[in-house]
């Protein structure tokens, strides 16, 4: 079946430090993947996407590449800031999905200490 | 533009009471998803639809959930009776052709 697998948080960095958030996954075929941040008291929004093997998703810093020989899509950003304090969320969509149903990862949460 | 609605954003009631969210999805989207988070199961999708009509319900935990969707712009997610193990944050997120889910804010359901 399809799962997702991240890293346990919490992960606790110092501002400026460098961040990775690892993130497998199980799926049949090529799925779309996804990085959905979830900041305190706010619904998921989406950070970054790659929908194919060795597509780089980046946004706000963040970057993801889609590993097929390793089934990964670790997230990493250079320098963190505060303000990226949050939980972020890994996810997959299966191929030949027609509604978008996305699988979620347990999601990490990330503290950044000024 | 508006985000996706949701009301009410917390609601506490009793064991055995009837609770109703709601949900407004964002104009135009043609997909709307309900999905509960807790800190045991972490994000679950409930159930969701495609141009008002049911496409997978296998999450919807047992008989005691019901969700519908009566046209475009509205859809509930009814418990009855409600349980303890109920208490969630309970999210809807709609999306256009199945790409971008937009979430909104929550409602914070306790049951005591």
């Amino acid at each position: 079946g399809n799962s997702v697998t991240q890293m346990e948080g919490p992960v606790t960095l110092s501002e400026e430090a460098f961040l990775t958030i690892n993130c497998t996954y199980t799926a049949t075929g090529y799925p779309s993947l996804f990085w959905y941040v979830q900041y305190p008291g706010e619904g998921l929004q989406l950070l970054l996407k790659a929908t194919k093997a060795d597509d780089k998703g980046s946004n706000k810093g963040f970057e993801a590449t889609y590993r097929k020989e390793t089934t990964s899509f670790h997230l990493e950003k250079g320098s963190v800031q505060v303000s990226d304090s949050a939980v972020y969320f890994c996810a997959l969509r299966p191929p030949n999905n027609q509604g978008g149903k996305l699988i979620f990862g347990q999601g990490t949460e990330l503290s950044v200490k000024p | 533009d508006a985000g996706v609605i949701q009301s009410p954003r917390h609601e506490v009631t009793e064991m055995g009471q009837e609770v109703t969210l709601r949900c407004k999805p964002i104009s135009g989207h043609d997909y709307l998803f309900w999905y509960r988070q807790t800190m045991m199961r972490g994000l679950e999708l409930l159930i969701y639809f495609n141009n008002n009509v049911p496409i997978d319900d296998s999450g919807m935990p047992e008989d005691r959930f019901s969700a519908k969707m009566p046209n475009a712009s509205f859809s509930t997610l009814k418990i009855q009776p409600s349980e303890p193990r109920d208490s969630a944050v309970y999210f809807c997120a709609s999306s256009f052709v199945g790409e971008k889910q937009y979430f909104g804010p929550g409602t914070r359901l306790t049951v005591t």
